[in-house]
């Protein structure tokens, strides 16, 4: 089956840094994608791992342990514009015809 | 990367009509795909709509229910059919470039 875990809600102050968690069970992988969606918009792509390891993006960057089935977006300098949710999704499929979404992760940031 | 509009951006309908939202695309594109958005929810994907071929859906989703059309690289239709209050939803059309999936503007669908 296919399981994809994020925490529902997280709360930072501006200026922090915020680490969201992902793990996923899927039958089998084709990359990971982390979207930015804010309240009554489409999601926005934010980055993509195949590989094990950090990708770093300004002040994104996203890691993956395909191993362990986890992966993390870390947010520096959070900034008052970064309060949305984020999407954790995995290709699944072979020729990655598909995209599972996790739940989302809604982040607040505070002054 | 692409640049994807959907047509309407919202609507409001009454249960059992139906609605078709149209989806193009600025660029050819072999795969697009159609999403539901629930409120409060995830995305999940309704369908894979393939030129030239019937759609591939997926499981809890029927052709009767969401016919989809895709008369060329660059546009898609996806019709909600004998809509109910259920069915209110935001529907995003998405496109496959490179590695990458991409997301239109969603059309918001509220069903009376």
């Amino acid at each position: 089956g296919q399981n994809i875990d994020q925490p529902t809600e997280m709360t930072a102050t501006e200026g922090a840094i915020v680490q969201i968690n992902c793990t996923y069970q899927t039958s089998g992988f084709n990359g990971l994608f982390w979207y930015q969606q804010h309240a009554g918009e489409a999601p926005t792509f934010l980055s993509y791992n195949v590989l094990d390891g950090l990708e770093e993006k300004g002040r994104f960057s996203s890691f993956l342990s395909r191993s362990k089935g986890y992966s993390y977006l870390l947010l520096k300098e959070l900034q008052m514009k970064d309060s949305a949710s984020y999407l954790c999704a995995v290709g699944g499929n072979t020729g990655f015809q598909k995209l599972v979404f996790g739940t989302g992760t809604r982040l607040l940031v505070s002054p | 990367s692409a640049v994807i509009s959907q047509k309407p951006s919202r609507d409001i309908c009454q249960r059992g009509t139906s609605l078709t939202i149209q989806c193009q695309v600025d660029s050819q594109v072999t795969m697009m795909f159609w999403y539901r958005q629930q409120p409060g929810q995830s995305l999940t994907l309704i369908a894979t709509a393939n030129q030239g071929s019937e759609a591939t859906y997926e499981s809890g989703f029927v052709i009767d229910k969401f016919p989809i059309s895709r008369p060329n690289l660059t546009f898609s239709t996806l019709t909600v059919s004998n809509m109910s209050p259920e069915d209110s939803s935001i529907y995003l059309c998405s496109v496959k470039q490179q590695e990458t999936q991409y997301f239109g503007p969603g059309t918001r669908l509220l069903v009376l």
